[in-house]
Parts: C-alpha cells; sequence; structure tokens
C-alpha cells in the first residue's frame, strides 16, 4: 500500500529537549514537505526537499532542522530553540515540485 | 504578500441543502490553486488543482471554480459524510514548492 507514514501519531516533549519526527514514503515522490498546523491558522512550511540532500527553508524554519539522506525519509527535529513547538505536524511528498500534495496522518507534539 | 482568505469559517447544512464556500487570494503571479478535505485529527487529501481563470472541475457532490481573485466550491445535495474542513492553498509562480494555505472553512451536514 502507497503512502505516507508519519510517526509517532502523539509525542510528548519536555522544555529544552529536542524531539525528532519521522516521515516516510513509498510513493517514489521526488518532493518532500514539513508542515506545521495550528488551531485557526492555515497551513505553514516549514521545509521542503526536491531531491536527495537538498532542501530550503520555508516560512517558519527557526527552531527546526531536517535531512534527506533517502529519497523516502525526511525527518524532523523540533530543537530547544523552537519558542512555541505545541502543534499539529504534517509531512507531505510530490511526484515533483509543484504538483499535488500527499499528506501523512500528522504527528500532535505536546510540549508538557 | 501573498494570502488565502476563506469563509465562511464555519457552515452548518441540512443534508440535501446546496451551498458554496469561498477562497480569495492574492498572489504575485498564480500558477494553481488547490483543494483538499481534512478530517479531524487527519492529513489533508487532495481534491482539486484548478489552472486558470474559468476552470471547473468536478467530483461527485463537489464541484470548484477558479476566477482572477478567488475560487469556489460548490456542494450539491450534501451528505453527512461530507462534513470535513475545507482547505484551498494557492500556489505562485515565482516558487512552486510554496503553498499558501487558507485557515479553512468547517463543514458540518446534519442528517
Amino acid at each position: 500500500d502507497g503512502g505516507i507514514t508519519q510517526s509517532p501519531k502523539y509525542l510528548f516533549r519536555k522544555e529544552g529537549q529536542n524531539v525528532t519526527l519521522s516521515c516516510e514514503q513509498n510513493l517514489n515522490h521526488d518532493a518532500m514537505y514539513w508542515y506545521r498546523q495550528d488551531p485557526g491558522q492555515g497551513l505553514r512550511l516549514i521545509y521542503y526537499s526536491q531531491i536527495v540532500n537538498d532542501f530550503q527553508k520555508g516560512d517558519i524554519a527557526e527552531g527546526y532542522s531536517v535531512s534527506r539522506e533517502k529519497k523516502e525519509s525526511f525527518p524532523l527535529t523540533v530543537t530547544s530553540a523552537q519558542k512555541n513547538p505545541t502543534a499539529f505536524y504534517l509531512c507531505a511528498s510530490s511526484m515533483n515540485a509543484g504538483t499535488e500534495a500527499f499528506f501523512g496522518q500528522g504527528t500532535r507534539l505536546t510540549v508538557v | 504578500e501573498d494570502q488565502v482568505t476563506q469563509s465562511p469559517e464555519a457552515l452548518r447544512l441540512q443534508e440535501g441543502e446546496s451551498s458554496s464556500l469561498n477562497c480569495s487570494y492574492t498572489v504575485s503571479g498564480l500558477r494553481g490553486l488547490f483543494w483538499y478535505r481534512q478530517d479531524p485529527g487527519k492529513g489533508p487529501e487532495f481534491l482539486f488543482t484548478l489552472y486558470s481563470a474559468g476552470e471547473e472541475k468536478e467530483k461527485e457532490r463537489l464541484k470548484a471554480t477558479l476566477t482572477k481573485k478567488e475560487s469556489f466550491l460548490h456542494i450539491t445535495a450534501p451528505k453527512p459524510e461530507d462534513s470535513a474542513t475545507y482547505l484551498c492553498a494557492v500556489q505562485p509562480k515565482y516558487n512552486f514548492n510554496k503553498f499558501y494555505f487558507g485557515s479553512g472553512t468547517k463543514l458540518n451536514v446534519k442528517p
């Protein structure tokens, strides 16, 4: 079954800790994206990657980092520098830049 | 500044009561406008892409249309299973990777 898998579904973190969210796709898509969704707001782009070993900052990259060592994987690290990390995080992929994106089921991160 | 505004924020319909959702946008050259459906606690699901003014796309009870300043998602004779949040996003010509999303319209269809 082709798709995008995000894990874990729920994640709790203590203030000051880094945490990594996993995103894997088996759609053979080139482009991958990370978005953040807050209540009452639209999705905001954190990072995107068009090819392996290359990624670009989105509109709200501060306090986040990513890697793209394999085509299938695009993990997101939420660092302690992110001031307000509690949110719903969505990973997406598309065949190439600009075509429709397919989303994972999301990870809800809560800082306690 | 590229911006997307969706209205209304929330919409309650009776089953069978047709209506329209609005997505107004300002963007420095539109490459595409995308509609998604999102169920609570889930990721968005792709519905349509529109590329030029006058274009229309249909899928079951949904029809999306596009003008130079806005897009409409028309829902004909909705059913309770159409209840969800509907998101629109614009893609600018200057960067195909950047999608600007509206905050969505939460649709509730009562039986």
